[in-house]
């Protein structure tokens, strides 16, 4: 039972070029998220998935997109890369309400140059 | 949408001492109140949570209350050993349909010997 599984772990990119984030959970949750976390900003949510086949905008969603292929797995994409988004990203899962505790991948630090 | 203050960004503590961290939320629909732990390069996990019915819950030296009314939820912790320092994040969500969490930016708990 792996839980959350992000890919990749590191990844630098150059502005304008293209790359997608990979998250998968094997505990058969609805809903999944994608956060990112700057320094002193604490975890933003990007975008979530409250179920499978529907996808809904978070706080930050400028420059990105996301799918959800399947009830496993969500993905994240950067279409042209911004320096701005140089952070660490998050994608996270949770079970239906009242059982509502989000569990976190270990994360992808993306450096954008 | 929400929004979450936590206080104070940082907090140093004697080894055996208490700890007490603090945060305000604006949206009086949240209903679950989480609170993570997350160590360095680490991945946020989740230490205890509490929902909008109860005022307060204990988990052996952890505990956290909840003031409905006023809109503030605290996290306790007594008898501090090293082990707890880390980044605490207070995160307050209305459960419905999803658990889109918004999060304080974070407090540095260091514990001195």
């Amino acid at each position: 039972n792996a839980g959350v599984t992000q890919t990749p772990k590191f990844q630098v990119l150059k502005t304008g070029q293209s790359m997608t984030l990979q998250c998968a959970q094997d505990m058969n949750h609805n809903s999944m998220y994608w956060y990112r976390q700057d320094p002193g900003m604490g975890l933003r949510l990007i975008y979530y998935s409250a179920s499978e086949g529907t996808t809904d905008k978070g706080e930050v969603p400028n420059g990105y997109n996301v799918s959800r292929l399947n009830k496993r797995e969500f993905s994240l994409r950067l279409e042209s890369a911004a320096p701005s988004q140089t952070s660490v990203y998050f994608c996270a899962s949770s079970a239906r309400a009242p059982n509502t505790e989000a569990f976190f991948g270990q994360g992808t630090r993306l450096t954008v140059v | 949408g929400e929004n979450v203050e936590q206080h104070p960004s940082t907090l140093s503590v004697q080894e055996g001492d208490s700890a007490v961290i603090k945060c305000t939320y604006s949206d009086s629909a949240s209903n679950y109140f989480p609170w993570y732990k997350q160590e360095l390069g680490k991945r946020p996990q989740l230490i205890i949570d509490i929902r909008s019915n109860v005022g307060e819950k204990k988990d052996q030296r952890i505990a956290v209350t909840l003031n409905k009314t006023a809109k503030h939820f605290s996290l306790h912790i007594t008898e501090t050993q090293p082990e707890d320092s880390a980044v605490y994040f207070c995160a307050a969500s209305n459960t419905g349909t999803a658990s889109k969490l918004t999060f304080g930016t974070g407090t540095r708990l260091q514990v001195t010997l």
